[in-house]
C-alpha cells in the first residue's frame, strides 16, 4: 500500500513566522501535490511537482512556495504566515496515467 | 479546462435507505473521474474511479457510480446506507495528461440517521 506521511497532524504558528510542512511518500511516485481544504470550498490545489526540482503553480499559490529536492519528499513553505492561511493542508502523490491520488492524513495549521 | 460541481453540500438519509450523491463535470478532454471519501480527521481515501472502461464502476464499501457522457454526470450511489457511511465525499476529475492534477468538487457531507 502507498504511504504518504505528513510530518505534523496539528500545528500552531504565529503571524509572520516561516512555516514548513513536510510530506514523504514511499512509492517512487513522480507527481506530488499540496492542497488546502476549507469548509464549503473543497480542496484547492496550491502547488504540484511532476519531478525532482520541478514545480508548477496550482490555483492558489499566493503566499506559498514549495521545494522538491528528492523524489520522495515535497515541502510546502509559508514564507510569512498569515491568519487567512489557517486551514487543513493535504499532501498527495500519484503515479502516471490514470492512477489515483494517495493522500496523507493532513496537517491542521492554525495561525494566530 | 476541467471543473466539478457537486449538487448538495449536505445530504441526510436514514439507515438502510438509498444513498445518491450527485456530481457533474466539465472537461475538454476525455475525463478520468474519481470519488473519494474523508472520515473525520483523516485524509481522503479512494472509493472508485472511472477511466474509460466500463461506464458502471463498482468501488469499495458497496458504492458504485455510473458515467453518463450525455449528462456529464458521475453520480455516486449505494443501495442501503450504513451508519459507518457518514463522512464527506468528494468527486474529482482529471484530463488524460500525465501530470495528473485532480480538480475537486466542493464536497458533500453525508449524514446517516438511525
Amino acid at each position: 500500500d502507498v504511504k504518504v506521511t505528513q510530518s505534523s497532524r496539528y500545528l500552531v504558528k504565529r503571524t509572520g513566522e516561516k512555516v514548513f510542512l513536510e510530506c514523504v511518500q514511499d512509492m517512487d511516485h513522480e507527481n506530488m501535490f499540496w492542497y488546502r481544504q476549507d469548509p464549503g470550498l473543497g480542496l484547492r490545489l496550491i502547488y504540484f511537482s511532476y519531478d525532482v526540482k520541478m514545480k508548477e503553480k496550482g490555483d492558489i499559490p499566493e503566499g506559498y512556495s514549495v521545494s522538491r529536492e528528492k523524489k520522495e519528499r515535497f515541502s510546502l513553505i509559508l514564507e510569512s504566515a498569515s491568519t487567512n492561511q489557517t486551514s487543513m493542508y493535504l499532501c498527495a502523490s500519484r503515479g502516471g496515467g490514470n492512477s489515483p491520488l494517495h493522500f496523507g492524513n493532513g496537517t491542521r495549521l492554525t495561525v494566530t | 479546462a476541467q471543473s466539478v460541481t457537486q449538487l448538495g453540500s449536505h445530504v441526510s438519509v436514514s439507515e438502510g435507505a438509498l444513498v445518491l450523491l450527485r456530481c457533474n463535470y466539465s472537461s475538454s478532454v476525455p475525463p478520468y473521474l474519481f470519488w473519494y471519501v474523508q472520515y473525520p480527521n483523516q485524509g481522503l481515501q479512494l472509493l472508485l474511479k472511472y477511466t474509460s472502461a466500463a461506464t458502471l464502476v463498482k468501488g469499495i464499501n458497496g458504492f458504485e457510480a455510473e458515467f453518463k457522457k450525455s449528462e456529464t454526470s458521475f453520480h455516486l450511489t449505494k443501495p442501503s446506507a450504513h451508519m459507518s457511511d457518514a463522512a464527506e465525499y468528494f468527486c474529482a476529475v482529471t484530463g488524460s495528461s500525465n501530470t495528473g492534477k485532480l480538480i475537486f468538487g466542493q464536497g458533500t457531507t453525508l449524514q446517516v440517521k438511525p
